[in-house]
């Protein structure tokens, strides 16, 4: 199976906001509405983000959005804060598989 | 209080083998599907394998399938990771990560780390 396609890095300054893209195929992003976001801090396991494209679980903060266009989704995190510097992953369900983005580092300048 | 604790990790040469477990609490393990994950040193999320609720519909990623076999005891609430001729390239950190039937990895574990090497 291919990684789902990040960009290496991301970044923006305090209150600005910086979108995150994830490209895949028909046969994972674009075939189905179950693509996902996570963040990970050095040293901790990831932390679910976003799930079916759009939804936040509870906790996570409505800074954090994500969408979808054909084979691409992306996430949104608007008003940049100083914790929000992480690793971020998207992943999408494959048709009795699970594939992962190689990963995008946000900096916040 | 959903929690996940993975144990069975450490060096290991190759050719070798190691059984990872994962043990659940705070939900009703048996209804959720179960993954695990690895990441390697500095490199990103990798999807291992799934085992279904009752550990009868199971899928491996193709770099470990013949390998590696993913079970469960829903008895014990563990999940397990028995892992057969290791490659120094499945030196990993790997995590259980729960998964509803939505798709996505809710709960993860804090991982345990697999060091294969002679």
């Amino acid at each position: 199976q291919s990684a789902l396609t990040q960009p290496p890095s991301a970044s923006g300054s305090p209150g600005q906001s910086v979108t995150i893209s994830c490209t895949g195929t028909s046969s994972d992003v674009g075939g189905y509405n179950y693509v996902s976001w996570y963040q990970q801090h050095p040293g901790k396991a990831p932390k679910l983000m976003i799930y079916e494209v759009t939804k936040r679980p509870s906790g996570v903060p409505d800074r954090f959005s994500g969408s979808k266009s054909g084979n691409t989704a992306s996430l949104t995190v608007s008003g940049l804060q100083a914790e929000d510097e992480a690793d971020y992953y998207c992943s999408s369900y494959a048709g009795n598989k699970w594939v992962f983005g190689g990963g995008t580092k946000l900096t916040v300048l | 209080e959903v929690q996940l604790v993975e144990s069975g990790g450490g060096l290991v040469q190759p050719g070798g083998s190691l059984r990872l477990s994962c043990a659940a609490s705070g939900f009703a393990f048996s209804s959720y599907w179960m993954h695990w994950v690895r990441q390697a040193p500095g490199k990103g999320l990798v999807w291992v394998s799934r085992i279904n609720g009752d550990g009868f519909s199971i899928s491996y990623a193709d770099s470990v399938k013949g390998r590696f076999t993913i079970s469960r005891d829903n008895a014990k609430k563990t999940l397990y990771l028995q892992m057969n001729s290791l490659r120094a390239e499945d030196t990993a950190v790997y995590f259980c990560a729960r998964v509803p039937r939505s798709g996505e990895f809710d709960y993860w574990g804090q991982g345990t780390l697999v060091i294969v090497s002679s």
